[in-house]
C-alpha cells in the first residue's frame, strides 16, 4: 500500500517569497490534515480537511497560509509571504476515520522548509 | 491551559535494556492518547494507543501504561534495540469521542541507543 507522497522535499526560500507544498494522501482516506513542526518541537495541526470540506483551521495563520483540497483527494499548502518563524517540516497526514477517534494518523514524511 | 508534556528531553539506553519513556498530560477529559515515533527524516509512524478506560496496553515488545489519577501515561520498550532509537511523542485527543482526530502532541523523547 503506497504511502502519503509529500512534495518537496526540501525547500530554501527568502522572506516575503511564496511557497506551495503538495500531498497525496493514502487512496480512500477521506480525513486529511496539514501539520507544522518546528525543529525540537512536536507537531503542530494546522488545517484538518474531511473530504474538501474545512473541519478545522483553527490555528492555520490565515493571513499567510492557505490550503485546499478541491477534489477531495490531493491538497496543497501555500504561505505567503513567508517569514523567518515559518521555518520548519510541514507534514500532510491522512485518515481513513475522522469522528471514530481512532486517532491512528499515517504521516508523510514532510516537506522542509528553510526562509532565510 | 491543555498541555501533553515529556519529563524528559534525552534517554540513553544500553541495547537489550528495557526503555520507559514517560508523558503527562492536564487535561483531564482527554480519553484517547496514542504514541509516535518519528525517526530523523522521516514522519512520525503510529506505534500504539490506548483509550481511558484502560490502563494498560501491550503490542509488539512495548506496553503502554496509563495512569489517570495522575494523569501520566508511559511507554515501554522491551529489549531495546539499535533501530529504536528516534524521537518519541505522546499524543492527546483533547474532545473524545466524536471529536474528531484532533491530536495534540508533546514536546518528545530523543531515545538514544547505546550499543
Amino acid at each position: 500500500e503506497a504511502g502519503v507522497a509529500q512534495s518537496p522535499r526540501y525547500k530554501i526560500i527568502e522572506k516575503r517569497q511564496s511557497v506551495a507544498f503538495w500531498c497525496n494522501p493514502i487512496s480512500g482516506h477521506a480525513t486529511l490534515y496539514w501539520y507544522q513542526q518546528i525543529l525540537g518541537q512536536g507537531p503542530k495541526l494546522l488545517i484538518q480537511f474531511q473530504n474538501n470540506g474545512v473541519v478545522d483551521d483553527s490555528q492555520l495563520p490565515k493571513d499567510r497560509f492557505s490550503a485546499e483540497r478541491l477534489k477531495g483527494v490531493d491538497s496543497t499548502l501555500k504561505i505567503q509571504p513567508a517569514k523567518l518563524e515559518d521555518s520548519a517540516v510541514y507534514l500532510c497526514a491522512s485518515s481513513l476515520h475522522t469522528y471514530a477517534n481512532t486517532g491512528e494518523l499515517f504521516f508523510g514524511e514532510g516537506s522542509r522548509l528553510t526562509v532565510l | 491551559g491543555e498541555s501533553v508534556g515529556l519529563h524528559l528531553p534525552t534517554l540513553s539506553v544500553q541495547e537489550g535494556d528495557n526503555s520507559i519513556i514517560n508523558c503527562a498530560y492536564s487535561n483531564s477529559a482527554s480519553d484517547y492518547f496514542i504514541w509516535y515515533k518519528q525517526e530523523s527524516g522521516k514522519g512520525p509512524q503510529f506505534i500504539i494507543d490506548i483509550r481511558s478506560n484502560m490502563d494498560k496496553r501491550q503490542g509488539q515488545r512495548v506496553t503502554v501504561l496509563l495512569n489517570k489519577t495522575v494523569k501520566h501515561l508511559s511507554l515501554q520498550i522491551a529489549a531495546t534495540q539499535p533501530g529504536d532509537s528516534a524521537v518519541y511523542f505522546c499524543a492527546e485527543n483533547p474532545f473524545g469521542g466524536g471529536g474528531g482526530n484532533k491530536l495534540t502532541f508533546g514536546t518528545g523523547t530523543q531515545l538514544k541507543v547505546e550499543l
